[in-house]
């Protein structure tokens, strides 16, 4: 199996802040990797799909970038939306998602 | 729009076989992968596995023995069955559609919580 391994786990950010949040990948993936952004008690929303491309209706600030093992997703100026949980998928072998990390005020 | 409702029931006794349906509405089911994800309270994203249409199906390997999903083209609909499940399979179960090149999961149901209890 691929393993998802996200950093931080958790962070504390203010409004207006650029944050970068980190995807590594056990083993090669190419670009075969997703982003999402979940609040409490909703299903999750696709932000990014292969590594780099915005989902329709998903506000620029949020972007994607890497290959091979590394990835990032920045939000480039935090707006109150945007605190929530963000995972990672990876869809080269099977699929799996990393273990999650939550964005604070 | 394409929607996806989950249902099913909500309680289901250890060593039983859960059992969801997930109904498709707003377009057809013919073409992309339709999915089931599920989350156990407090915790992270867990992929359980995905059928084409035409009936191929991938199934996350720690799941694999217990896991079966089918799809009805002709009600729009794709089902899930999860056997000998145990409290550990208590969760919020999620259907999703994925886009045929990069299996990115970009329309779920709201989500259904299945609780394992005797």
């Amino acid at each position: 199996d691929i393993q998802m391994t996200q950093s931080p786990s958790s962070l504390s950010a203010s409004v207006g802040d650029r944050v970068t949040i980190t995807c590594r990948a056990s083993q090669n993936i190419n670009s075969y990797l997703n982003w999402y952004q979940q609040k409490p008690g909703k299903a999750p929303k696709l932000l990014i799909y292969a590594a780099s491309s915005l989902q329709g209706g998903v506000p620029s600030r949020f972007s994607g970038s890497g290959s091979g093992t590394d990835f990032t997703l920045t939000i480039s100026s935090l707006q109150p939306e945007d605190f929530a949980t963000y995972y990672c998928q990876q869809s080269y072998s099977a699929l799996t998602f990393g273990q999650g990390t939550r964005l604070d005020i | 729009q394409v929607q996806l409702q989950e249902s099913g029931p909500g309680l289901v006794k250890p060593s039983e076989t859960l059992s969801l349906t997930c109904t498709v509405s707003g377009g057809s089911i013919t073409s992309y992968y339709w999915s089931w994800m599920r989350q156990p309270p407090g915790k992270g994203l867990e992929w359980i596995g995905y059928i084409y249409y035409s009936g191929n199906t991938n199934y996350n390997p720690s799941l694999k023995s217990r896991v079966t999903i089918s799809v009805d083209t002709s009600k729009t609909q794709f089902s899930l069955k999860l056997s000998s499940v145990t409290a550990a399979d208590t969760a919020v179960y999620y259907c999703a559609r994925a886009t045929n090149d990069w299996l990115a999961f970009h329309i779920w149901g709201q989500g259904t919580m299945v609780t394992v209890s005797s």
